[in-house]
């Protein structure tokens, strides 16, 4: 099975401080995405990345960067961290394109206080 | 623009019953459609998907969808709700054409099942 792994589940930050959320996948995607996820809202693009060192920005990265030094891994980074970034923030991985499957990891729930 | 509309944000049914998630889509092309998942606390699990064929999908967990391209919907359905059918459904919807990268979701519909 698919296993994509996020570092933390839960986390709790200060405004301004540099926050790093990482993502692991085990099926050798190429394909990785980071989401938040806000009640109401649905779930939102972050970022993606189709290969091990290119990212895309997808509906909402202002705020947020991301790294991919390697296949497998796949970080977020908030620079400094503000209160309207507290929300759920999912991790995805999948094959190349087309209608293949996104997998998710379980989620990383962060407040900024 | 690709965008998907889950028009109900909570759908209430008794055990046993039938159980239908309403989504429709808007794409410029042919869509890919899919249905996920979501228990308290965790992250999305894949249910089914329409890429092209059969209007009827089968997905894990007894559910089922059905495309209809003149509606642009894809209803997830069940014929018996189980308790531990209760979660947060998500409708996503992806251009077929050459391109597109971009799953879009809806906003999602909490199912209640009562028993």
């Amino acid at each position: 099975d698919v296993k994509v792994t996020q570092s933390s589940r839960y986390l709790v930050k200060r405004t301004g401080e540099k926050v790093f959320l990482e993502c692991v996948q085990d099926m050798d995607h190429e394909n990785m995405f980071w989401y938040r996820q806000d009640p109401g809202l649905g779930l939102r693009l972050i970022y993606f990345s189709y290969d091990v060192k290119m990212k895309e920005k997808g509906d909402i990265p202002e705020g947020y960067s991301v790294s991919r030094e390697k296949k497998e891994r796949f970080s977020l980074i908030l620079e400094s961290a503000s209160t309207n970034q507290t929300s759920m923030y999912l991790c995805a991985s999948s094959k190349t394109w087309g209608a293949n499957i996104q997998y998710f990891g379980a989620g990383t729930r962060l407040s900024v206080l | 623009a690709q965008s998907v509309a889950q028009p109900e944000d909570q759908v209430n049914v008794a055990e046993g019953n039938p159980l239908t998630v309403k989504c429709t889509y808007s794409v410029s092309g042919n869509p890919y459609l899919f249905w996920y998942v979501q228990y308290p606390n965790r992250g999305l699990q894949f249910l089914l998907k329409y890429i092209t064929g059969d209007n009827l999908v089968k997905g894990s967990y007894g559910f089922e969808a059905e495309f209809n391209k003149s509606q642009t919907s894809f209803h997830l359905k069940k014929p018996s709700a189980l308790v531990s059918d209760s979660a947060l459904y998500f409708c996503a919807v992806r251009d077929s054409g050459a391109g597109s990268y971009q799953l879009t979701f809806g906003k999602g519909t909490k199912l209640s099942v009562i028993p």
